[in-house]
């Protein structure tokens, strides 16, 4: 059982270079969100999707942007990397959402991101 | 503004003993909240969950309590274990929103 896998796992750019984090998860699951951590921040939500080809802006979107061609991948982008988005991204996946349901996130490992 | 506060940032308890982590919440459009665990080097993993209908909720040695007159919760880990060494996020959602709002997170250190 794969669940969520994020590629690349580590990565280290210089500031200006753009490059693509690539979430997939195999479980069918309908949204899909992008967190950054940062010591002492806990996990902020930058972008999300509801469902194939929807994305919409969390906590912390400035600098990213985010894709949802198909329904198994959610791809998050950084067109010119900043020093401030050194941090370590985790995708996460949801079956369903709704009144009493306990909108349990399947989380990948974590991509860490280092700009210099 | 912190919508949802883990005010210590760290604890250390006995194996054996009781551990407890607290989470405040300030929005009273929360109506659920869980608890995550996370290992270094892993993602974060669902522990286990309360909705606002109810004030406890069990699942093994995990016991979360909810206090909504005190926009307060609670995770009760009997009796901890080395194992559980990890940090603990509170997650918060409210109904017709899709996103969870985390907390800071406590790191848990159970010393054998």
């Amino acid at each position: 059982n794969a669940g969520v896998t994020q590629t690349p796992k580590f990565r280290v750019l210089k500031t200006g270079q753009s490059m693509t984090l690539l979430c997939a998860q195999d479980m069918n699951h309908e949204y899909m969100y992008w967190y950054r951590q940062d010591p002492g921040m806990g996990l902020r939500l930058i972008h999300y999707s509801v469902g194939e080809g929807t994305t919409a802006k969390g906590e912390v979107p400035d600098g990213y942007n985010v894709s949802r061609l198909k329904k198994q991948n959610f791809l998050l982008g950084l067109e010119s990397a900043a020093p401030s988005q050194t941090s370590v991204y985790f995708c996460a996946s949801s079956a369903n959402w709704g009144y009493l349901n306990t909108g349990e996130l399947f989380f990948g490992e974590g991509s860490r991101l280092t700009v210099l | 503004d912190q919508q949802v506060k883990q005010n210590s940032p760290s604890l250390s308890v006995q194996e054996g003993r009781i551990s407890i982590l607290n989470c405040d919440y300030t929005n009273s459009m929360f109506d659920y909240f869980l608890w995550y665990k996370k290992y270094p080097a892993e993602g974060p993993t669902f522990l286990i969950s309360i909705s606002s209908i109810k004030d406890k909720n069990e699942d093994g040695r995990f016991t979360v309590f909810l206090n909504k007159s005190a926009k307060h919760l609670s995770l009760h880990i009997v009796p901890s274990q080395p194992g559980d060494s990890a940090v603990y996020f509170c997650a918060a959602g409210g109904a017709g929103s899709y996103q969870l709002t985390f907390g800071k997170g406590t790191k848990l250190s159970v010393i054998p």
